[in-house]
C-alpha cells in the first residue's frame, strides 16, 4: 500500500527566508502532483512532476522529484505572506488513484 | 476557478438521512473522482468515474454510491448518514490525454447532527 509522508506538516516562515518541504512515499510511482489549498477553499493544482529529474518553477516556488529515492521537494524562496496556505503532494498509484500526504500548513510571518 | 462546479455548497442534515453530492466536470474532461476532506482522515479518495463507467475505487463506505451520467456529470449519494460522515467532499476531474492533472471542484461541506 502506498503510504505518502510530508514534513514538517508546519512551517512558520519568516519573510524574505528559504525553505523546503519534503514528500517521501513508499512505493514506485511515475507522477507526482503537489496542490495548494487555502482555508476553507478548493485545491489549486500547482505542479505535476512525470519523470525522474524532473523540475519546475513558477515563481517563489519550486518542485523537484528524485523517483529513485522516492523523494520530491517543493522549495520556497524568500517567503511572502501570500504563499501561507496548505500544500499537499499527492503521488499517483497504479489503478488511477492519487494518494495524498497530510499536507504541510505554511505560516508566513512579517 | 477550476472549471469544475459543485453543488451544494453546504448541506446540514440528520443522523440516518440521506443525501445527495453532484458534480459537473470541466468541459471535455471523462474522468470524475471523489474525495472525502476531514480533520482526522485528510484526504482521501472514494471513487473514480470515466465516461459513465467506474474505474477505481478507493476508501468507499458500502453507505456511500456514485455515478456517472451519460452527460458527464456525477452524483455521490450518502446514506445512513453517521456523525463521522461530516466532512468536505470534493470532485475532480481530468483529462487523462494530457498529464492528467486532477482539477479540484469547490466542495460541498457536510454537516451531520
Amino acid at each position: 500500500e502506498l503510504k505518502v509522508e510530508q514534513n514538517p506538516l508546519f512551517l512558520s516562515m519568516q519573510e524574505g527566508k528559504n525553505y523546503t518541504i519534503y514528500c517521501n512515499y513508499s512505493t514506485t510511482s511515475d507522477r507526482l502532483y503537489w496542490y495548494r489549498q487555502d482555508p476553507g477553499k478548493s485545491l489549486e493544482s500547482l505542479f505535476v512532476l512525470l519523470s525522474n529529474g524532473a523540475v519546475k518553477q513558477e515563481g517563489r516556488l519550486m518542485a523537484s522529484l528524485d523517483t529513485k529515492a522516492r523523494l520530491s521537494t517543493l522549495h520556497i524562496t524568500a517567503a511572502v505572506h501570500d504563499l501561507s496556505a496548505t500544500y499537499f503532494c499527492a503521488v499517483y498509484q497504479y489503478g488511477n488513484k492519487l494518494v495524498f500526504g497530510a499536507g504541510t500548513i505554511l505560516r508566513v510571518k512579517s | 476557478d477550476s472549471g469544475v462546479t459543485q453543488t451544494p455548497k453546504h448541506l446540514i442534515t440528520a443522523t440516518g438521512q440521506r443525501v445527495t453530492l453532484r458534480c459537473s466536470p470541466r468541459s471535455g474532461d471523462l474522468s470524475v473522482y471523489w474525495y472525502q476532506q476531514s480533520l482526522d482522515q485528510g484526504l482521501q479518495f472514494l471513487i473514480q468515474y470515466y465516461n459513465g463507467e467506474e474505474r477505481a475505487k478507493g476508501n468507499i463506505l458500502e453507505r456511500f454510491s456514485a455515478q456517472q451520467f451519460p452527460d458527464l456529470h456525477s452524483e455521490l449519494n450518502l446514506s445512513s448518514l453517521e456523525l463521522g460522515d461530516s466532512a468536505l467532499y470534493f470532485c475532480a476531474s481530468s483529462d487523462p490525454a494530457i498529464t492528467d492533472t486532477q482539477y479540484f471542484g469547490p466542495g460541498t461541506r457536510l454537516t451531520v447532527l
